[in-house]
């Protein structure tokens, strides 16, 4: 069984502090990561992609890749209130599998 | 920015009746897939479609499940005999490589069995 995992959270951080969302997957053959956003609601939303490791940075957003410890993070730097959504983890499972499967996702609230 | 369509984006069927949910892909896609959400739970993978055929399915995805791409554009989920637990958002997503790209989500049909 392919698993994705996450703290499901609420993490609740201040306005303009650093967010940090950790995801663990259980395959060592996964090459392609994914954070997706999703507001209550909503679909998910596409923020960011990683596939090899270390860190890939765009705008306020840093994800972080270490295959070794199959583990994935994503640092939301000067959070604000509108950052206030569930992150989804996602992961591509290869060599047969070929479905892209989802954590449960951690609630982040970014208060004023 | 192009995007993944969906309709209707709220179907309220009683138990027993077949629904169709309908998707328009991004049309340069080649890939097509749908997920679930029920309330409260995670995306939940039912299907892919690639080259006018199912390419992966889920155990949830059993008889009761269809896809279809009828024209160049349409993508389709049909549920042939819904029962309450098929209550749930379901996503239709795209993408143009089946892993080195992220999905597409499109907004999403609310699926309501009464």
């Amino acid at each position: 069984q392919k698993e994705v995992e996450q703290n499901s959270g609420p993490l609740s951080v201040p306005e303009g502090a650093i967010a940090s969302l950790n995801c663990t997957y259980s395959d060592r053959v996964s090459q392609s990561f994914f954070w997706y956003r999703q507001y209550s609601g909503k679909s998910p939303e596409l923020i960011m992609s990683i596939y090899s490791n270390g860190d890939k940075e765009d705008g306020r957003f840093t994800a972080q890749l270490n295959k070794a410890s199959q583990y994935v993070s994503l640092l939301i730097r000067d959070s604000q209130p509108s950052d206030s959504a569930t992150y989804l983890c996602a992961v591509w499972f290869s060599g047969g599998y070929n479905k892209l499967i989802f954590g449960a996702g951690t609630r982040l609230a970014v208060h004023p | 920015e192009p995007e993944v369509t969906q309709t209707p984006s709220h179907q309220v069927t009683q138990m027993g009746q077949e629904v169709i949910l309908r998707c328009v892909p991004i049309s340069n896609h080649l890939y097509f897939y749908w997920y679930r959400q029920i309330l409260g739970q995670k995306v939940e993978f039912l299907v892919s479609f690639y080259n006018n055929e199912i390419s992966e399915k889920s155990e949830i995805f059993d008889d009761q499940f269809s896809v279809e791409r009828p024209d160049g554009s349409n993508f389709t989920l049909k549920i042939r005999s819904t029962k309450l637990e098929d209550s749930a958002m379901y996503f239709c997503a795209s993408s143009w490589d089946s892993g080195n790209g992220g999905y597409t989500f499109g907004s999403g049909t609310r699926l309501t069995v009464v």
